[in-house]
């Protein structure tokens, strides 16, 4: 089946400081989206980025499918950014939402 | 209601019993799924419905598990026998159909076996 995986791990940071996600798959897909999990476990669906580049606030997220890669940037973060941060692809195109998940990058934004 | 609501939110089974978790979707949402998701790993898919129809459910991880959602609209995921490899947070979501479409995720059950 597809790989995904999703790089650094586990992130510290700063309060105020930006950051670069990134999510490496190992077929072509087509559907791709990030999601933030909070400390709660709630999941929050951010990003629904196949190709492109798309921007939401402090967020920004660029998918190059050519290349099999996608990158999620947080700038200015803030301490209700952590939590840990998925990449999700599915491969079939039926729109059913049938998501592959990688292991997730812990993100803590300390104060 | 307003989002995706899941119960019981918290549950302790002793290893043996079975266990029923609830899936209420967002109203008029054609497209209901579960996910697993063990401690430190991502979610993991389960089973997919559309309205009561069950498309997949490739991911249950055995004869143990089973789902239905027979009016289309809530959702019930059952857990016979239960036994520790089962802990885990079981995940709900639901979503419109088509490409493009967000998908809402409930808070999850929190499954212990003890």
């Amino acid at each position: 089946g597809i790989q995904v995986e999703q790089s650094p791990p586990d992130l510290i940071l700063q309060e105020g400081a930006n950051s670069t996600l990134r999510c490496n798959f190992s077929d072509s897909v087509n559907n791709l989206q990030w999601f933030h999990q909070n400390p709660w476990g709630q999941l929050i669906n951010l990003f629904y980025i196949p190709s492109g580049t798309k921007q939401n606030g402090r967020l920004s997220a660029t998918t190059v499918a050519t290349e099999r890669y996608s990158l999620l940037y947080i700038s200015s973060s803030q301490t209700t950014d952590s939590g840990v941060y998925f990449c999700a692809v599915e491969q079939g195109r039926t729109g059913a939402n049938n998501l592959f998940f990688g292991t997730g990058t812990r993100l803590t934004v300390i104060p | 209601g307003a989002g995706v609501s899941q119960s019981p939110r918290y549950k302790v089974a002793k290893r043996g019993q079975d266990v029923a978790l609830r899936c209420d979707p967002i109203s008029g949402h054609v497209s209901l799924f579960w996910y697993q998701q063990a401690l430190g790993q991502g979610p993991e898919f389960l089973t997919y419905f559309q309205n009561e129809a069950q498309l997949d459910k490739s991911g249950l991880p055995s004869d143990r598990f089973f789902a239905e959602r027979p009016e289309g609209s809530v959702s019930t995921l059952k857990i016979q026998r239960t036994q520790q490899e089962d802990s885990a947070v079981y995940l709900c979501a639901s979503s419109g159909w088509g490409l493009g479409n967000t998908i809402y995720f409930g808070e999850g059950s929190w499954l212990t076996v003890v």
